[in-house]
Parts: structure tokens; sequence; C-alpha cells
């Protein structure tokens, strides 16, 4: 298995709402990434789990939190959200932070909040 | 952190031979040029990666001058099905990280 399977494809959320965005690998990976990407803009990242433990958090706001519930999982708990949260959102591994290449991306959860 | 620039947009048409040009002035030492394609609404893909001088594999080829304040990712014989973005990234490798530059949107014509 070669991929990062994000679920759901599609998310429409109202402002009061609570939801989560799930990420899966089973590539053996022992890292994992959050990116925020806004229309016809450049992936940013917002966080990096690195062997299940929180290494990077880009000062995402704490509407957005992440959970690793172990090696192959990756979450996304949204709350409160605003409507300029509103993206796809890209779930991607790596074997391991030392590593530069080979990042495996999902294909995204298009995020909207209305 | 050093950022990477390239063009906004380029055109092509099927079988020519592309060449997008990146720079970047403030490389360190120990980071990596790597370049990535995305389609819309899709995950961006990696296509190939690399420190200087030139390394190619079966889709694309990568040419880094001895300063390595540029990179040029060159696409053989492209279809319409290259129409994308490409992404000119460094792996920043004081702190581990890929950081996107801003892309280039290939459009390739028949």
């Amino acid at each position: 298995d070669t991929e990062v399977t994000q679920t759901p494809k599609h998310l429409v959320m109202g402002m009061t709402n609570k939801k989560s965005l799930k990420c899966e690998q089973h590539m053996g990976h022992r890292a994992m990434y959050w990116y925020k990407q806004k229309a016809k803009k450049p992936p940013e990242l917002m966080f990096v789990y690195s062997y299940e433990k929180l290494s990077i958090n880009e000062s995402v706001p704490s509407r957005f939190s992440p959970e690793c519930p172990n090696s192959s999982l990756l979450n996304l708990h949204l709350h409160a959200l605003q409507p300029e949260d509103s993206a796809l959102y890209l779930c991607a591994s790596s074997q391991d932070r030392e590593v530069g290449y080979g990042y495996t991306f999902g294909s995204g959860t298009r995020l909207t909040v209305v | 952190l050093a950022k990477t620039t390239q063009p906004i947009s380029m055109d092509s048409y099927e079988g020519q031979e592309v060449n997008i040009t990146c720079s970047h002035n403030n490389i360190a030492t120990n980071d990596y040029i790597t370049w990535y394609q995305q389609f819309p609404s899709q995950g961006p893909r990696f296509i190939i990666q690399g420190y200087k001088t030139k390394v190619t594999n079966e889709v694309a080829s990568l040419f880094i001058p001895a300063d390595r304040k540029s990179s040029t990712l060159s696409l053989p014989r492209v279809s319409l099905s290259d129409t994308a973005v490409y992404y000119c990234l460094l792996f920043i490798g004081s702190a581990r990280q890929l950081t996107f530059g801003s892309g280039t949107q290939l459009t390739v014509l028949p």
C-alpha cells in the first residue's frame, strides 16, 4: 500500500459544529503532516508529527486540534471554525522527518465552513 | 528559512520539452531541492529531488548549477495530461521541513 487515504473527501460544516478529518497510511512512515491549501496558493504547513509526537505547530489557532492515535493514523479535530478556514486540507507522510524526499500526500478534504 | 521564486505560469505545446526554472538565492548547505506536481483538487505528487549537478528519473530531469542558487526542472515531450501546477520546494535541513514555493501553472496546448 503506497497511499495516504483521507476521509471525508468533502465536508460542509457550520461555525458551531465539531467535526474531524481523518488520515491513514500503511507505508510504515513515522512522520505525518497536516497542510492547509487555499485556492491558487501553495500548501501551508500546519502540524508535524514525528513518531506519534507533535513536533511542529505552526502557530495554528486552537480551533484546530491534531491527534495521532498510532503510527498509521492522524486526525484533525475541528471546532468553532470560521468561513475563512474553508480550504483543502492535505495530509502527508514521509519515512521520517530527517528525509526530505518521498513525501506522500493524500487527495485532501475539501472543507467548507458556512 | 530560504524561499523559492518561480514563474507564475507557462504555456507549451504537446511534444515539446519544458524547462521551469526556480531561484533559491538563500539556499543553505544542507537544503535539498525538490519538485512536486499538483492537479486540481488532488494532493501534490513527488517528481524529483536533487542536491547538485544533474538528476534524472523516468519522468523528469533536474539541473542544479554549482552555486545552487537556482534549479531547472526539465519535462521531456510534454502531453496534455502534464497540465498542472509545479512546485519548487526546499527541504530545509536545519528545520527538517519541506517549504513550498508559489508554484508554476503549466498549460500544455494541443
